[in-house]
């Protein structure tokens, strides 16, 4: 069975930094694309990055460009997000999922509160 | 980037009914389109990719059809476990975009 668990999330003051983290497990990780996606309360999804097989090929939307940064590590089953110079704007669950365009299996959420 | 919409935003229906949600993009996608499922609380559920194809393990009541710039997905008989929001997303150019959602709840 497929599973991706997040962790990381949490609360964090504005101008913070946070790193995300997501164990994957179930299937064969170095195979596959993974992204990031987003979701603010009540709010729609957000496609946030990408990464290929070996790290090597990475796309962000551009509001993210500069602030945060995918990588993975595939010795561990894992992926990341590291976000800097958090914004309030920047509160949402936050989302590991498989594939490069659509995705076919996600992690519950972490759910990240950028706050004073 | 391109943008989708959805309409409607909000549908109110009845088990058995048949309903139809239209995701329009703002330029041609070809058939690089995806559909989404999500329940209050949970992640959500790839139902179609490439614009009519049905994910392994969703029901058939759940279709797809468009190209370019026009997409529908299609429940042809809705069921309680249906009542969620359903998400498109372009998978044609960077950045990824979803479209806004359409909220499908019990009349």
């Amino acid at each position: 069975e497929v599973q991706l668990v997040e962790s990381g999330g949490g609360l964090v003051q504005p101008g913070g930094s946070l790193r995300l983290s997501c164990e994957a497990s179930g299937f064969t990780f170095t195979i596959y694309w993974m992204s990031w996606v987003r979701q603010a309360p009540g709010r729609g999804l957000e496609w946030l990055a990408n990464i290929n097989q070996d790290g090597s090929e990475k796309y962000y939307v551009d509001s993210m460009k500069g602030r945060f940064s995918i990588s993975r590590d595939n010795a561990k089953n894992s992926l990341y997000l590291e976000m800097n110079s958090l914004r309030v704007e920047d509160t949402a669950v936050y989302y590991c999922a498989r594939g490069r365009s659509w995705v076919d299996s996600w992690g519950q959420g972490t759910l990240v509160t950028v706050s004073s | 980037d391109i943008q989708l919409t959805q309409s409607p935003s909000f549908l109110s229906a009845s088990v058995g009914d048949r309903v139809s949600i239209t995701c329009r993009a703002s330029q041609a996608i070809s058939s690089y389109l995806a559909w989404y499922q999500q329940k209050l609380g949970k992640a959500p559920k790839l139902l179609i990719y490439a614009a009519s194809t049905l994910q392994s393990g969703v029901s058939s009541r759940f279709s797809g059809s468009g190209s370019g710039t026009e997409f529908t997905l299609t429940i042809s008989s809705l069921q309680p476990g249906d009542f969620a929001t359903y998400y498109c997303q372009q998978l044609n150019t960077y950045p990824l975009t979803f479209g806004p959602g359409t909220k499908v709840d019990i009349k």
